[in-house]
């Protein structure tokens, strides 16, 4: 069984279109993440969630929000998409947060390719 | 905000051959992280520090937690084929998840 699952693994669309990334994860872990890779695979955390606090990187626009209906599962939102935002967004999880010195070990999802016209 | 120097960008190296990199900064940081990235693949983590001056292995990968809070290096010994791959470090300096900064990457290619 994928450990992390992501759909869609490709997502193609219009500039000013809303739409949304669904993460799952299976290992009962407490705390989720998004993380975007633009085309220079350079890698940005985005948030990180458990089920007492979303942590936000203040530079992600708000048009990005996360979403958790229940421990498993943390959706992406995107409104108004732009063509920047075109990249490969991922999905993970971990026990604790990772950089709090617990060893956490991280698991990735397989990403979400987007791609804005 | 924060940024860390990784270097090499890439390396070409012969098979059996060891790996070094290593990411630098001005910014003093709590936790490096090293992960690696195969390709159409998400990151894995490798190898996770938490004290200055922590050596700590995995396998035939080393990394240090540099003495000054300012510098991480990762080593793989007697490379082999399936260590082709992107790999990044991270540093963790607290706060929020905008504490969480990535390198550049290195890219390694292996080869036979």
């Amino acid at each position: 069984d994928t450990a992390v699952s992501q759909t869609p693994k490709y997502l193609v669309t219009q500039m000013g279109n809303d739409k949304s990334i669904k993460c799952e994860q299976n290992l009962g872990h407490d705390t989720m993440y998004w993380y975007k890779q633009d085309s220079k695979k350079f890698l940005k955390i985005m948030f990180s969630y458990n089920n007492k606090e979303l942590i936000i990187n203040e530079t992600v626009p708000n048009r990005f929000s996360p979403k958790s209906p229940d421990k498993a599962h943390l959706n992406l939102h995107i409104n108004s998409l732009e063509l920047g935002d075109s990249a490969v967004y991922f999905c993970a999880s971990s026990q604790e947060w990772l950089a709090g010195g617990f060893g956490e070990t991280q698991y990735f999802g397989p990403g979400t390719r987007l791609l804005v016209l | 905000g924060q940024q860390l120097n990784q270097s090499p960008q890439s390396m070409f190296i012969q098979e059996g051959e060891d790996v070094s990199m290593n990411c630098t900064s001005s910014s003093i940081f709590n936790t490096w992280l090293w992960y690696k990235q195969d390709p159409g693949e998400g990151p894995v983590l490798l190898i996770a520090l938490y004290k200055a001056g922590e050596l700590t292995s995995n396998g035939r990968l080393t990394a240090q937690f540099g003495i000054t809070r300012k510098d991480s290096f990762l080593n793989i010994s007697a490379s082999i084929p399936s260590d082709v791959g992107i790999y990044f470090c991270a540093g963790y300096s607290g706060g929020g998840a905008d504490g969480l900064t990535f390198g550049k990457g290195t890219h390694l290619i292996i080869q036979p």
